[in-house]
């Protein structure tokens, strides 16, 4: 069992739709979760960092991390085309050793 | 503000063959310091991090090794490149949050043949 796991997609939403991706994870000792966003042949970006339960917003986006079931959400309200890319999702125990999903490719629709 | 750094963009090298990857962190000091590896169908692989100048941790066995001759420097070598070695290498450092790996570079893609 791989210690983050990630539907890979694609999922194909219309535009203005809210997207709901997620992930799973298997090590309980995890506190900091992160979400990336990843296009095409570049680098992955930092979206939202959370520390142990709870939501976090930021504009469109809200990150959700529930424990006790060992999953994290990642919404996105009012996606745009440019929101089309790979998200990743990451977990550690420590601050360094992010253990991080395969990503689930999101395509919005115009 | 702060950059990171990386080249080449794209390598093609024989098996057999030397490899040197560079990255560079611009408007910092004492940045900790990450390589990864991303490849097909798979996540982001810790393969190094360092938090000082020649200190390396080394997370997985393998073909490859790093060095930080440099505060802002860390380079990925390999004496001998393997087909497996083939993938995109991504240097991070912890720009936006302390001590997270979580500001990366635009990244190198390297394919063996």
């Amino acid at each position: 069992q791989k210690e983050v796991e990630q539907d890979p997609g694609p999922l194909s939403v219309p535009e203005g739709a809210i997207v709901s991706l997620n992930c799973t994870y298997s090590n309980s000792a995890f506190q900091y979760f992160m979400w990336y966003r990843q296009y095409s042949r570049k680098g992955p970006e930092l979206l939202m960092y959370t520390y142990s339960s709870g939501n976090k917003e930021d504009g469109r986006f809200t990150a959700q991390v529930d424990k006790s079931s060992k999953y994290i959400s990642l919404f996105i309200r009012d996606s745009q085309p440019s929101d089309s890319a790979t998200y990743l999702c990451a977990g550690a125990s420590g601050t360094y050793k992010y253990i991080f999903g395969t990503g689930t490719r999101l395509k919005v629709l115009a | 503000s702060q950059t990171i750094h990386q080249w080449p963009a794209t390598l093609v090298q024989p098996v057999g063959s030397p490899l040197s990857l560079e990255c560079t962190v611009e408007g910092t000091s004492n940045p900790n310091l990450y390589w990864y590896r991303q490849a097909a169908g798979r996540g982001l692989q810790l393969l190094f991090y360092s938090v000082g100048i020649g200190q390396i941790s080394s997370e997985v066995p393998q073909n490859l090794s790093a060095s930080r001759p440099q505060d802002r420097q860390f380079i990925l070598s390999s004496k001998k490149l393997l087909l497996s070695d083939s993938g995109f290498y991504l240097c991070a450092w912890n720009g936006k949050i302390s001590g997270s790996p979580n500001d990366f570079g635009p990244g190198t893609r390297l394919l063996v043949l």
